[in-house]
């Protein structure tokens, strides 16, 4: 079966430094991962996503991610974090035919001014 | 514009009362979920319907029910039988299956008191 793990459940970063969250999944095949941002009160919005080809995929808001399959890994990263960035932030994984993805539990960003 | 919506944006029920969640689309997507959300636990899949008048349990569907009679429309219900009923309702809706991203609506929270 499918997992993810976000090691993480809070992190705190000051406005302007550079930002890095941690996923990890257990999957046989290629996985179909995904990030997502949830605003407080709100359902969450697709950042990004990973099917196939380039191991690093770009997002809005200015936030890419590296899918590393020897590390089962798919972190996502910000160069400069902004005081908007303050959210709870999933990772996902899903597979061919099946219907429903795994998701984490999620890393709340914190942004110190 | 094409989106989901759930109405309405907070719910107040006495214990004992069964209360139906909406969740409405219109993205032309065959699949739909619900889940639970409570704070620091992440997202949990209540149901999911891959294509109408089919639907399966997620991974906490005692005290709940649902129905895909429409393909826009997957309401919730929350029964009497639900012990801990007051949390943050989300509906999603994706293409396909899970290789595809979810598409969130704004959530319901429910009160039971």
């Amino acid at each position: 079966a499918q997992s993810v793990t976000q090691p993480d459940i809070h992190i705190t970063v000051s406005e302007g430094a550079s930002l890095e969250l941690r996923c990890n999944y257990s999957y046989g095949a290629t996985p179909y991962l995904f990030w997502y941002v949830q605003s407080p009160g709100q359902g969450l919005q697709l950042l990004l996503k990973y099917f196939s080809g380039d191991t690093l995929v770009q997002g809005i808001k200015g936030f890419e991610a590296e899918f590393k399959r020897s590390q089962s890994s798919f972190n996502l990263r910000k160069p400069s974090v902004h005081w908007s960035d303050a959210a709870e932030y999933f990772c996902a994984v899903g597979e061919k035919n099946a219907g429903k993805s795994t998701f984490g539990d999620g890393t709340t960003l914190t942004v110190k001014p | 514009d094409g989106g989901i919506t759930q109405s309405p944006k907070y719910l107040f029920r006495k214990e004992g009362q069964n209360v139906t969640l909406s969740c409405e689309q219109n993205l032309n997507h065959d699949a739909m979920y619900w889940y639970r959300q409570d704070p620091g636990q992440g997202l949990r899949l209540i149901y999911y319907s891959q294509i109408v008048n089919d639907f399966q349990k997620g991974d906490i569907a005692e005290g709940y029910s649902v129905s895909r009679e429409k393909k826009e429309s997957f309401p919730l219900t929350v029964t009497s039988a639900q012990k801990n009923p007051t949390a943050f309702y989300l509906c999603a809706s994706s293409i396909e299956d899970s290789t595809y991203e979810q598409y969130f609506g704004p959530g319901t929270r429910l009160t039971v008191t």
